[in-house]
């Protein structure tokens, strides 16, 4: 296994709501990085963490956002929920900074938009 | 033009075939490339990365051609195991992942 978790696991919501997912990296793992990955297609970037300050973002509107933690912890906040968020979101992280070393990923948050 | 694009799919073939996955990518100043593995309903799991000089893991062997921003994945002997959803992914500043080929390998 990776030692990446994410919680919850499963989450129902209806439009205009607003979630937060949580992911738990592995120790020392410096970056963390988020996905989208809708039904039938790969994983699209949202954004990358490295030691709690943003570090790149993909082709997301404001509406995400998130945050890193000290303890290797991180949150996936997305804001006015539309249908189109149903997705598998996954995060990933490594120990260095740049987003192009193997990454390590987590079993997802499987999200579904009412 | 997408970032990374892949063949389409699905493949289907039998135990035993080869099978040989493309992919392209338009970033010119990519520096990592890899693939990786998903089945359904689970993470992707990393499968190998790709070398300019090529490489092999056993039956698998990627080969990567810079200047043609191309990056192959064969599989060789497949195994009813084989059959997942492959993606291949290139590197930058952050990752950027094709749409995925699936393999279904029958008996």
């Amino acid at each position: 296994e990776t030692g990446v978790t994410q919680s919850p696991t499963h989450l129902i919501k209806t439009r205009g709501q607003q979630v937060t997912l949580r992911c738990s990296s592995q120790s020392g793992h410096n970056t963390v990085s988020w996905y989208q990955q809708a039904l039938g297609q790969g994983p699209q970037f949202i954004f990358q963490y490295y030691r709690e300050e943003e570090n790149g973002r993909g082709n997301f509107p404001p509406r995400f956002s998130g945050l890193q933690f000290p303890n290797y912890s991180s949150e996936l906040n997305v804001n006015a929920l539309e249908l189109d968020d149903s997705a598998l979101y996954l995060c990933a992280s490594h120990p260095g900074r740049g987003g192009e070393e193997t990454q390590y990923f987590g079993p997802g948050t499987r999200l579904l938009v009412l | 033009r997408k970032e990374v694009e892949q063949d389409p799919g699905p493949f289907n073939v039998p135990e035993g075939a080869t099978v040989a996955f493309n992919c392209t990518y338009s970033n010119s100043a990519s520096q990592s490339f890899f693939w990786y593995r998903q089945d359904c309903r689970k993470e992707p799991k990393l499968l190998m990365s790709v070398y300019s000089s090529g490489n092999e893991d056993g039956r698998f062997t990627a080969q990567l051609n810079r200047a043609s921003q191309y990056i192959s994945l064969l599989i060789r002997d497949s195994k009813l195991s084989d059959s997942a959803t492959y993606l291949c992914v290139v590197g930058h500043n952050d990752m950027r992942f094709g749409a995925g080929t699936r393999l279904t390998v029958k008996p």
